[in-house]
């Protein structure tokens, strides 16, 4: 167990619509960072967040945001569903964010767009 | 931006050793990791290296030469739980003002009896 929890493990829902994806990082841990992973892409990097703050983007779709919550959870919202957004997605956290430094990942959310 | 080239599948024996190679090409390297993923679970950490050189943990060693741009991941005394994907991942300066863990593709690895 790494210590991130990611709600919910599966989502079913069809195009068009949104839903959110929520992450707990590892106590302590002040960076939550996003990662879509695709059969054909493997691991895309997608946000990192540090201390409530935005610290890096990546290849995230203008269709997708999150934010980090003052108790250092965050929430990816993806909005507009297509079927290509088929994907699961990893919330990972670290202590501050440094270079060094090692991610653990939550079990993610595997998202199903119909 | 960021390139990251490692093979898509490897096959090896158990009880055998498994070199695992990752070419890369970034812009202000700033450390190489390799994870392990069990189909279906979430990346675990293996190593990480920023110097050049060997680093050796247990049954699993890493190398890196900045100078090539390339690494390796070493398994040895293979067992069948080492069924799993490798990813090589490399942090690197985003361009946009911050340093970026960029992933690669994996490499599948299938331990045979």
């Amino acid at each position: 167990d790494s210590g991130v929890t990611q709600t919910p493990k599966h989502l079913i829902t069809a195009t068009g619509q949104r839903v959110t994806l929520r992450c707990s990082p590892r106590s302590g841990d002040l960076s939550v960072y996003w990662y879509q992973q695709s059969l054909d892409q493997g691991l895309q990097f997608l946000i990192h967040y540090y201390n409530g703050e935005e610290r890096a983007k990546g290849n995230i779709l203008e269709r997708f945001s999150a934010q980090q919550f003052p108790d250092l959870h965050s929430e990816l919202n993806l909005s507009s569903l297509e079927l290509g957004d088929s994907a699961l997605y990893f919330c990972a956290s670290s202590l501050e964010g440094q270079s060094k430094e090692k991610l653990f990942f939550g079990s993610g959310t595997q998202l199903s767009v119909l | 931006g960021q390139n990251i080239d490692q093979p898509t599948e490897m096959t090896a024996t158990e009880g055998a050793i498994v070199q695992i190679n990752c070419t890369y090409q970034t812009s202000g390297f700033n450390g190489l990791f390799w994870y392990q993923q069990h189909a279906g679970e979430a990346p675990t950490f293996l190593s990480y290296n920023v110097l050049d050189g060997l680093e050796e943990k247990g049954r699993f060693s890493s190398f890196l030469s900045r100078s090539k741009g390339y690494s390796y991941l070493l398994l040895k005394e293979l067992q069948m739980k080492d069924s799993a994907s490798y990813l090589c991942a490399v942090k690197g300066w985003s361009g946009a003002g911050s340093y970026q863990l960029t992933f690669g593709k994996g490499t599948k690895l299938s331990v045979i009896p």
